[in-house]
């Protein structure tokens, strides 16, 4: 069993959908963070959290430490929101990253 | 641009020979991390260095794989004797300093090919 799972693997939406991505992980952590990868690009740090809520614009992560769980929300979305959101964690007490398999979402217009 | 910088983009290499991947940390980062994402797959962990230190190299392969973070200039991944499992995309993050608090930021990455 990964010590990260995102769920779903794969996503489709049309524009304007509410999308949830999920995140679990059985280790103790001290942060986690939210990235999003374009097909062929880089990786974008979306969001670092260690608890509670955070907004950017559309995009919402909330985490929960007792149940070692967050998700990432996008509301209203769009077909520029198109990409592999990958959720990762940072092993508590050490400054290593072990990064779940990703999500890949597709908006259709 | 004020980003990590990562080169080359794209590098392509005949087995056998070496590979050198390099990362410019954002300005006033002193620690760099390397991933690696093979096809299909997710990224993993390499190696953690600051200034002239190998702080954790728990993900690095035991042969062939080398990194580096000398006083000046980049960081260095160097893949001796290439293999075609070494064809993945290698990913720079650097950060101001340890800690929870202190936020990852990644390069665009370097997509090496064996041939």
């Amino acid at each position: 069993k990964n010590e990260v799972e995102q769920s779903p693997q794969n996503l489709t939406a049309q524009e304007g959908e509410f999308i949830t991505i999920n995140c679990s992980y059985s280790v103790g952590i001290s942060a986690l963070h939210w990235l999003q990868q374009h097909p062929g690009g880089g990786i974008v740090s979306l969001f670092m959290l260690s608890s509670g809520k955070k907004k950017h614009g559309r995009l919402i992560a909330t985490i929960n430490i007792q149940e070692k769980h967050s998700s990432l929300h996008i509301t209203a979305s769009h077909p520029r929101d198109s990409a592999v959101y990958i959720c990762a964690v940072r092993i508590y007490n050490t400054d290593k990253l072990i990064f779940g398999t990703g999500t890949r979402l597709q908006v259709f217009p | 641009n004020a980003g990590v910088m990562q080169n080359p983009r794209h590098l392509v290499r005949r087995r056998g020979q070496e590979a050198r991947l390099r990362c410019s940390p954002m300005k006033g980062h002193s620690h760099v991390y390397w991933y690696r994402q093979l096809p299909e797959e997710g990224l993993k962990f390499m190696v953690y260095l600051q200034k002239e230190n190998i702080i954790d190299e728990s993900g690095m392969p035991k042969e062939r794989f080398s990194a580096e973070f000398p006083k000046e200039g980049p960081s260095i991944l160097r893949i001796q004797q290439v293999v075609r499992g070494d064809s993945a995309a290698y990913f720079c993050a650097s950060s101001l300093g340890e800690g929870s608090n202190q936020p990852q930021h990644f390069g665009d990455g370097t997509r090496l090919s064996i041939l």
